[in-house]
């Protein structure tokens, strides 16, 4: 079965460093997301893509985030400066179609110290 | 907008009982449904869906009927085992593609 492969599986990383969390969806998906999911909490979106640009974000998506889809296979999300806050697992999802229900990663887990 | 409230957790059952959680939502338009699972250290997988009222979702067991009259999708599964302790999430997409969770509640079944 297809899947959404995510890497790494975790990085630590010390704040005020940049990172890139890296996701690879399944190839006849058109719709990308990034979800993320502090320790404990509730899952939340970040992050919608759609034929090459970003379609919807949520408050958390800040000028600190952003995400590109470089080579038409990866789909990555780059965070500028981390903070500590920032530490929680990332999800990468991608769908065929808004019905279809979205295939997620086994997710990132950065911490941030 | 839109909004999943779950029941509030952790659950605790034995092997082979019945299993109910709750889930209510509000949205606006006609949601689609979805129930996701999470087993311990991995990430998110679509347990069921459904994309129209009355429709019902099943998968490995577990079932939920989308009732639009209620506004709710109660996941239920007739006799639980020990492989099924996980996190639930309930979860909708409304008019766009985003979806918005519940808070999730964890299961634990005991031998």
């Amino acid at each position: 079965e297809p899947e959404v492969t995510q890497t790494p599986s975790h990085q630590v990383t010390q704040m005020g460093q940049e990172v890139i969390l890296r996701c690879v969806p399944i190839s006849n998906h058109l719709y990308f997301y990034w979800y993320r999911q502090i320790l404990g909490q509730k899952v939340e979106f970040l992050v919608s893509f759609y034929n090459n640009e970003i379609s919807e974000k949520s408050e958390i998506f800040d000028d600190q985030f952003s995400v590109e889809r470089p080579d038409g296979s990866n789909f990555t999300l780059k965070i500028r400066s981390t903070k500590l806050e920032d530490s929680a697992m990332y999800f990468c999802a991608s769908s065929r179609d808004l019905d279809y229900g979205y295939t997620f990663g086994s997710g990132t887990r950065l911490t941030v110290v | 907008g839109n909004s999943v409230t779950q029941m509030e957790g952790p659950v605790t059952l034995s092997e082979e009982a019945f299993l109910t959680i709750n889930c209510t939502y509000t949205a606006t338009g006609y949601p689609s449904l979805f129930w996701y699972v999470q087993y311990p250290g991995e990430g998110l997988q679509l347990l069921l869906k459904a994309t129209k009222a009355d429709d019902k979702g099943s998968n490995k067991g577990f079932e939920a009927t989308y009732r639009k009259e209620t506004t709710s999708f109660h996941l239920e599964k007739g006799s639980v085992q020990v492989s099924d302790s996980a996190v639930y999430f309930c979860a909708l997409t409304g008019a766009n593609s985003k979806l918005t969770f519940g808070k999730g509640i964890t299961l634990s079944v005991r031998p």
